[in-house]
Order: structure tokens, then sequence, then C-alpha cells
């Protein structure tokens, strides 16, 4: 399996709302992230997960919240966020962590609408 | 930022026509990877170029780079339809890619 896969493909939500993204990966990868992308823009990164510890999180506002329930699971949870958090959200995984330059494997996104 | 730049923004050529885009960075690096997007879905992985290496070739894309420009150039050769997509280069720091601003490429049958 050299898949990873997000559910939904699609969310709308309002600003109230809370909702959670999830991101899954049985490839045996330790590295997992979150990475948000706008219209044509490129992919931004917002958290790392590292063995299942958050190692990097790029000053991502408070109203999301990522979680690592296990090797093989990310989570992102979503919680009175704003129209311009309206975007794509993508997942990728990798192998080890701690190399530099691992190939990253994206699942499809979750394309996300705030009203 | 480290973002990198790439040129041209967007690119129209003809099925058969070869396609070339180019991405500058600013920071030295280990190795930098090239990522095809399709209409806003996730990214795929073409091709991987070390630091120590100038040229590459993977089936009908061939990467260059030159560390001493800070610049890298992908070449799709023979395009077809199914290239229409957008690239981006991403340079690798620990645990991150920061990708470049991106190529749309769109190929006409």
């Amino acid at each position: 399996d050299t898949e990873v896969t997000q559910t939904p493909k699609h969310l709308v939500m309002g600003m109230t709302n809370k909702k959670s993204l999830k991101c899954e990966q049985h490839m045996g990868h330790r590295a997992m992230y979150w990475y948000k992308q706008k219209a044509k823009k490129p992919p931004e990164l917002m958290f790392v997960y590292s063995y299942e510890k958050l190692s990097i999180n790029e000053s991502v506002p408070s109203r999301f919240s990522p979680e690592c329930p296990n090797s093989s699971l990310l989570n992102l949870h979503l919680h009175a966020l704003q129209p311009e958090d309206s975007a794509l959200y993508l997942c990728a995984s990798s192998l080890y962590p701690e190399a530099s330059g691992e190939t990253q494997y994206f699942g499809p996104g979750t394309r996300l609408l705030v009203l | 930022s480290q973002q990198g730049e790439e040129d041209p923004q967007a690119l129209s050529i003809q099925e058969g026509e070869n396609a070339t885009m180019n991405c500058s960075y600013k920071t030295s690096i280990n190795n930098l990877q090239w990522y095809r997007q399709n209409s806003g879905r996730g990214l795929v992985h073409l091709i991987l170029i070390r630091s120590n290496e100038r040229e590459k070739h993977s089936g009908r894309l061939r990467v260059t780079l030159d560390t001493s420009k800070k610049s890298s150039s992908l070449l799709i050769t023979a395009s077809r339809a199914a290239d229409t997509a957008s690239y981006f280069c991403a340079t690798t720091g620990f645990q991150k890619l920061v990708f470049g601003t991106g190529t749309r490429l769109l190929v006409s049958p």
C-alpha cells in the first residue's frame, strides 16, 4: 500500500463549527505533515509529526489543532475558523523524519470552505 | 522567506513540444526535488537531484542543477496532454520541504 488517504474530500463549515480532517498511511512512515494550499500558490507547511510527536509548528493559529493518535493516523481538528482559512489541506508522509531530502507522499487533500 | 522562485509562472505548449521550467532558490541545499500537482489535488514526487549531481534523467524528464547559480531546471520532452499540471521545485531543510512558486503547464492536443 503506497497511498496516503484523506477524508473528507470536501468540507463546508461555519465559523462556529468544530470539524476534523483525517489522514491515514500504511507505509510504515514515521513522519507526517499537514500543509495548507491556497489557490495558485505553493503548499505551505503547517505541522510536522516525527515518531508521533509534534516536532514543528509553523506558528499556526490555535484554531488548528493537530493530533497523531498512532503512527498511521494524523488528524487536524478545526474550531472557530475564519473564511480566510478556506483552502486545500494536504497531508503527507515520509519514511524517516531525521533524514534530509526524504521524498514526501501526498494525499489528495481536503478542500475546505469556511462560510 | 526561503521560498524558491519559478519561471515561467505559466507555460502553454502543443503536444510533442518540449517544456522547460526553471527554479531559483536562496539557501545552500543538500538536494532539490520536483513535484507535480494535477488540478489542485495531491502532489506527486517526480525526481530528486542531490547537490553533488549536475544532471539527472527519469523517462521524459531531465533535471539540471547549478549550485553556483542556485538554480535548477526541469525539462519535459515530447509533452503530452496528460502532462498538464502545476510543477513545483522544493528545497529540503531538516524535516521540511520548501516549495517554489510553481509553473502551471498547459499542453494542448
